[in-house]
């Protein structure tokens, strides 16, 4: 089973404050990763696709970097909205058929 | 398209007891996946199809543990005597599958509780 790690586990920040995360994973054999927002009571919804290295995805005010030589990517939230608050979670693929996922970081925006 | 549903969305029951849960991916999607995720943890991916074909099975998947897509559209996941640590959200995606790693979209849920 490959580890797939996150973090921080959980963050609370204030409205209007910009914030990252880190999904760490194997750096051999990468396929893509995947990242995914689930919010509390929803299905997990599909953020961002990265597969080559160096790729940098924006939507909004959320944008994503990938280093898979060195095995992790970076979530970034400008400007976080209590609208933000989620569980961000990322996954990895290595085979094309497996997705290992992380344990999410549970993001809080306070108003 | 409605997307992914999932029933029931919840579920109690007996330890010693059967379950079974249903997924209907959206429609023209040939890859269907199942999850589990405990609290605190990711989804851990259980087994998934490609059509009708159970493709990989996770060792997390037991014996106890069974999933049919008799005609490659809707899924089900079938747990025989039932043990408290199954308590769990079972999740179900699917995605076209024509690019291997495509985005899943995923149903809401079953939450199992095992009592």
């Amino acid at each position: 089973i490959l580890n797939v790690e996150q973090s921080p586990q959980s963050l609370h920040v204030q409205e209007g404050d910009s914030t990252n995360f880190t999904c760490s994973f194997p750096s051999s054999n990468f396929y893509a990763l995947h990242w995914y927002r689930w919010e509390t009571a929803k299905s997990p919804e599909a953020l961002f696709v990265m597969t080559l290295n160096g790729d940098e995805k924006k939507k909004g005010r959320i944008s994503a970097t990938l280093n898979t030589k060195e095995g992790y990517s970076y979530l970034y939230i400008k400007g976080s909205q209590p609208e933000d608050s989620a569980t961000y979670l990322c996954a990895f693929i290595f085979t094309g058929n497996q997705f290992y996922f992380g344990t999410g970081t549970s993001l809080t925006v306070i108003p | 398209d409605t997307g992914v549903s999932q029933d029931p969305r919840h579920k109690i029951t007996k330890r010693g007891q059967n379950v079974t849960f249903r997924c209907d991916p959206i429609s023209e999607h040939n890859r269907l996946y199942w999850y589990r995720q405990t609290l605190g943890q990711g989804p851990e991916f259980l087994t998934y199809f490609q059509n009708e074909a159970q493709l990989e099975k996770s060792r997390l998947l037991s014996d106890r543990f069974s999933a049919e897509r008799p005609k490659g559209s809707f899924s089900t996941l079938e747990i025989q005597r039932t043990e408290q640590g199954d308590s769990a959200m079972y999740l179900c995606a699917s995605t076209w599958g024509l690019v291997v790693g495509d985005t899943q979209y995923f149903g809401p849920g079953t939450r199992l509780t095992v009592l």
